[in-house]
């Protein structure tokens, strides 16, 4: 599985949006990329993925660029709740192993 | 649902003891995994079961072993606790039959060996 790069931490102002980003260059053509977070001490929380195209469900969207090298994550109305370490993976939608990475951790401020 | 059940949540062991960490899953999910996680660290995977009667070593496989054979249950067991393998153990599902493979995690277990 492709590896990513994240930045180690990060800051958001509550009710602003929360723009996570992540680097996958050297991702390949079968490869998806999956967003959870780990609220402290908590087990990870699955949150949203996609292949190419731009995807939104309740939590968060997923913007990939067009040459699928980089992502971001948005959070659109970041809560003191959305605090957590936030994880970019990639993998083969056919393969059953997630890889953790360092993450970043987000810190949503009053 | 209750999703992804760990037990116990904390335990302390001595060096040499042996245990064991209950998951079940009542979402009727094939693959069912087990991860470590250190302070600070990402987590890394130990084994993993696509099915029942079927498990697989994964990153970290040395000093643990494990069973399927139920659907809903995938023990993990500790032969010879050793201080390296204190950490936060947690247990995982998913499904290939509704796709999308996204996991689904248990509370976690805080483990302590001394």
């Amino acid at each position: 599985d492709a590896k990513t790069t994240q930045p180690p931490s990060m800051d958001c102002a509550e009710g602003r949006a929360a723009n996570l980003p992540c680097n996958h260059s050297t991702i390949s053509g079968n490869e998806y990329v999956y967003w959870y977070r780990q609220i402290h001490s908590q087990g990870p929380q699955y949150i949203i993925h996609g292949l190419k195209n731009n995807e939104t469900n309740e939590m968060a969207s997923l913007i990939i660029t067009e040459d699928r090298k980089s992502s971001t994550l948005i959070l659109p109305h970041a809560t003191l709740r959305d605090t957590a370490v936030y994880y970019c993976i990639v993998r083969h939608n056919a393969g059953n192993m997630l890889t953790f990475g360092g993450g970043t951790r987000l810190m949503v401020k009053p | 649902n209750a999703g992804v059940t760990q037990t116990p949540k904390f335990r302390i062991l001595k060096i040499g003891q042996s245990m064991t960490l209950q998951c079940t899953q009542d979402m009727n999910h094939n693959y069912m995994y087990w991860y470590r996680q250190d302070p600070g660290m990402g987590l890394k995977l130990i084994y993993y079961s696509v099915g029942a009667g079927i498990t697989d070593k994964g990153e970290v496989p040395n000093g643990y072993n494990v069973s399927r054979s139920t659907t809903e249950d995938f023990p993990l067991r500790l032969e010879l606790a050793a201080p390296s393998q204190t950490s936060v153990y947690f247990c995982a599902s998913s499904s290939t039959v509704t796709g999308g493979h996204e996991q689904y995690f248990g509370p976690g277990t805080r483990l302590t060996v001394t």
